[in-house]
């Protein structure tokens, strides 16, 4: 049973269309997040959201609009997509967003705009 | 913001133990330090979570000194499963809810 799932785990698209990356947690943890990875590996915050609450939104463009509709789940709308946005984005949760936080992973949904 | 520096990347021997050290400055003071592994094609995996002094688990150790400004991931005896990008992960001081990772070191793993 997967802890962390997101979907789709790929992505091809054409540049100006609109695009869902959806995340759900079985695990009961309060706090999720999204994370882009890009071509360089390095692991950039986007989004924190504890207990449906957004607690972090890291200078992210307003294209990018996430929505909690619930605490076990945690999805990524993208309107307007550009070149720039293709990057493998990881969603992730843990049961507090302070102290002794581990982060538990999905496997990422790797975006891919042409 | 926090500021993290990692080795790019390190190479070592099947048996040998290696040693991984993340600086990092301005993090949350009552935030852990934490360690991830990364394959290919999948997300970070939890490796170990340590706050002050020496943390052993079963599969690594983690040394942070006492300013905290910088941990040490050591991995005893690797194998070549253990070729993976290593990050660490530690809450910003400016605002200890963003968990900032580390550039990533890329451990190679030879025979």
């Amino acid at each position: 049973d997967t802890a962390v799932s997101q979907t789709p785990k790929y992505l091809v698209t054409q540049m100006g269309n609109d695009k869902s990356i959806k995340c759900e947690q079985n695990l009961g943890h309060d706090t999720m997040y999204w994370y882009k990875q890009d071509s360089k590996k390095f692991l950039k915050i986007m989004f924190s959201y504890n207990n449906k609450e957004l607690i972090i939104n890291e200078t992210v463009p307003n294209r990018f609009s996430p929505k909690s509709p619930d605490k076990a789940h945690l999805n990524l709308h993208i309107n307007s997509l550009e070149l720039g946005d293709s990057a493998v984005y990881f969603c992730a949760s843990s049961p507090q967003y302070t102290g002794a936080n581990v982060l538990t992973f999905g496997a990422g949904s790797r975006l891919t705009v042409l | 913001l926090a500021k993290t520096t990692q080795p790019i990347s390190m190479d070592s021997y099947e048996g040998q133990e290696v040693n991984i050290t993340c600086s990092h400055n301005n993090i949350a003071t009552n935030d852990y330090i934490t360690w991830y592994q990364q394959f290919p094609s999948q997300g970070p995996r939890f490796i170990i979570q340590g706050y002050k002094t020496k943390v052993t688990n079963e599969v690594a150790s983690l040394f942070i000194p006492a300013d905290r400004k910088s941990s040490t991931l050591s991995l005893p005896r690797v194998s070549l499963s253990d070729t993976a990008v290593y990050y660490c992960l530690v809450g910003d001081g400016d605002s200890s809810y963003k968990l900032i990772f580390g550039s990533g070191t890329r451990l190679l793993v030879r025979p």
